[in-house]
């Protein structure tokens, strides 16, 4: 089955930095990569995804580039605020009502 | 805007006991999943229910489980006799193929058991 790895588990940034989380998956038949955000006692909010027929896409602040040959995905944020503060974790899934696997999860600290 | 939702949103049970977790998926949404988060660590696939049946299911979805939709609105996840290391966030979501983003899935707030 597909293993997800995600790096950094923990990083602090000062605010108006950017930070970048990065995940590696094993399955290359992984066709759809969303990246969530997980605040304290909520569930999963999707910020950004990608599908593998393209290789980067940006929505304000925040960005995911995906490198297939590689096998890896990243998770870009820029100008971080303190509100950005949460765990990300990536997920990689093959078609629409597959599973979700998701990465370790990565503790994002923005000092203010 | 439309959202998962989940009650309890924590529940306490000794072990061996029976317990129910419900959700309420988005309404036109068509697939259902079960998700459970032990503290700490990741996200880990339960089920996934697709047209009144389970579709995926994880090695962790043993006969101790089962899922339910019993009417047009509520999935439920069963834990029949529940052990220690069940305890954990349980997370309900769902998917509407063909809507908004690939196939998004949609997370309720999710509920913390806690088997003792």
């Amino acid at each position: 089955g597909e293993n997800v790895e995600q790096h950094p588990s923990t990083l602090s940034v000062q605010e108006g930095d950017s930070a970048v989380i990065k995940c590696t998956y094993s399955d290359s038949a992984s066709n759809y990569f969303p990246w969530y955000k997980q605040e304290l006692g909520k569930g999963p909010q999707l910020i950004i995804d990608i599908r593998s027929n393209v290789g980067e896409k940006k929505d304000q602040r925040i960005a995911v580039t995906l490198n297939k040959t590689a096998k890896h995905f990243s998770l870009h944020i820029t100008e971080t605020q303190p509100e950005d503060s949460a765990v990300y974790f990536c997920a990689a899934s093959r078609n629409t009502g597959n599973q979700f696997y998701f990465g370790t999860g990565t503790s994002l600290t923005v000092i203010p | 805007e439309p959202e998962v939702t989940q009650t309890p949103s924590h529940q306490v049970t000794q072990m061996g006991q029976e317990v129910i977790l419900r959700c309420v998926p988005i309404s036109n949404h068509l697939y259902f999943y079960w998700y459970r988060q032990i503290l700490g660590q990741k996200v880990e696939f339960l089920v996934s229910f697709y047209n009144n049946e389970i579709s995926e299911k994880s090695e962790i979805f043993d006969d101790q489980f089962s899922v339910e939709r019993p009417d047009g609105s509520n999935f439920t996840l069963k834990i029949r006799s529940t052990k220690l290391e069940d305890s954990a966030m349980y997370f309900c979501a769902s998917t509407a193929p063909g809507q908004g983003s690939y196939n998004e899935q949609f997370f309720g707030p999710g509920t913390r058991l806690t088997v003792l």
